[in-house]
């Protein structure tokens, strides 16, 4: 497998409280994205940092992009029961962006 | 935007049947991507296409399988003979062209084989 791995791979928070999640890539990239996963769901897109970035915000996410430790880490503040869910850094690479994704980690936020 | 739509949601077969996967994309996107997804697992690329032409197919993309965009706009997805370990979501994503373009995603049909 060409997947990264994303850490931890299960979270669980109560709401109100930041989550954290952390993904490692190997390759050299164009962009990293962030996708969220509901259960039995398509992905949707969350963020996208071009590698030239460091740190990207949208809302209640930020993510962050370290290129010389292959590594991105997902902040979400202020967490709800919504967030409840899955969460996937891509990698993009080659002509066509195809996406590399990671194992993934499942957050469930409890009220 | 009426977002990336697949038919059928799910599919049941027995084993040696072959079967077939739609996707319709986004009407302005040129590009169009094949994903499968096995349980508790990220996404695994298997091919794209920018309007008609297949530009990319994984290895995982088996003889068994093939995809089609036959005028750059649907998609569809068969697989030949089907296999238990063919058992996944098959996930259709398109997205418009260039460097920095998030994919948007449809909800996925899930396989199951008997």
């Amino acid at each position: 497998s060409q997947q990264g791995e994303e850490d931890p791979q299960a979270l669980s928070i109560q709401e109100g409280e930041n989550a954290t999640m952390n993904c490692s890539y190997k390759t050299s990239i164009n962009n990293l994205q962030w996708y969220r996963q509901n259960s039995g769901r398509g992905l949707v897109h969350l963020i996208l940092i071009r590698s030239n970035e460091r740190e990207k915000h949208s809302g209640r996410l930020r993510v962050t992009l370290d290129t010389s430790k292959k590594s991105s880490s997902l902040l979400i503040t202020a967490s709800r029961a919504a967030d409840t869910a899955s969460y996937f850094c891509a990698e993009t690479t080659g002509g066509g962006n195809k996406l590399t994704f990671g194992t993934g980690t499942q957050l469930k936020v409890e009220l | 935007d009426t977002g990336v739509s697949q038919d059928p949601r799910h599919k049941i077969t027995k084993r040696g049947q072959n079967v077939t996967f739609r996707c319709d994309p986004i009407s302005e996107h040129n590009r169009l991507y094949w994903y499968r997804q096995t349980l508790g697992q990220g996404p695994e690329f298997l091919t794209y296409f920018q309007n008609e032409a297949q530009l990319e197919k994984s290895r995982l993309l088996s003889d068994r399988f093939s995809a089609e965009r036959p005028k750059g706009s649907f998609s569809t997805l068969e697989i030949q003979r089907t296999e238990q370990g063919d058992s996944a979501m098959y996930l259709c994503a398109s997205s418009l062209a260039g460097g920095s373009q998030p994919q948007h995603f449809g909800d996925g049909t899930r396989l199951s084989i008997l």
